[in-house]
């Protein structure tokens, strides 16, 4: 079993649709987390980055981390075609963790 | 503010070649990250350094992979000799101090023939 699991996809949703994008973790010493988006032939860029559990929101964007069900989310309301894209979650233990441990990724479709 | 730079984009190159991926992290960030990314396997961690020193390797494949950080502000990942099964997309990644979140570059696409 993988340290952190993240449904493949595709997920295809219409414009305008709220997205919810999921995680789940096995490690409990994981105390950061975040999101990353990623564009065909780019490298992943962070969207939202948080420590603790509860609701971290950024604009259209809502990074959702609930510690004790090891489950974190992100939301995407007004989902637009512009967001299609593959979500990674990332997540590292606290001082001294260096390394990011990834999902493998969730593609999302926007269609107009 | 420049992000991190790679270069080069692409390269494609036979089997037995040597390779050199080069990147530039962004200015003032302590610790740099290389990974590989293929369908099959995500993003894995191949080596990082902290203060250009290199702190874990245990990603690196096999001994004809090896990365160098000569300075705060330049890294090479070199592949020698290459093989098929080493093309993948190679992103660097930079960090401005512990318990920061990285930032990445966009990659060098890797095509070994």
């Amino acid at each position: 079993q993988k340290e952190v699991e993240q449904d493949p996809g595709p997920l295809s949703v219409p414009e305008g649709a709220i997205v919810s994008l999921n995680c789940t973790y096995s490690n409990s010493a994981f105390q950061y987390f975040m999101w990353y988006r990623q564009y065909s032939r780019k490298g992943p860029e962070l969207l939202m980055y948080t420590y603790s559990s509860g609701n971290k929101e950024d604009g259209r964007f809502t990074a959702q981390v609930d510690k004790s069900s090891k489950y974190i989310s992100l939301f995407i309301r007004d989902s637009q075609p512009s967001d299609s894209a593959t979500y990674l979650c990332a997540m590292t233990p606290p001082r001294g963790g260096n390394m990011l441990t990834f999902g493998g990724g969730t593609r999302l479709m926007v269609k107009p | 503010d420049a992000g991190v730079i790679q270069s080069p984009r692409h390269e494609v190159t036979e089997m037995g070649q040597e390779v050199t991926l080069r990147c530039k992290p962004i200015s003032g960030h302590n610790s740099l990250f290389w990974y590989r990314q293929t369908m099959m396997r995500g993003l894995e961690l191949l080596i990082y350094f902290n203060n250009n020193v290199p702190i874990d390797d245990s990603g690196m494949p096999e001994d004809r992979f090896s990365a160098k950080m000569p300075n705060a502000s330049f890294s090479t990942l070199k592949i020698q000799p290459s093989e098929p099964r080493d093309s993948a997309v190679y992103f660097c990644a930079s960090r401005p101090q512990d318990n920061q979140p990285q930032h990445f570059g966009d990659g060098t696409r890797l095509s070994i023939l």
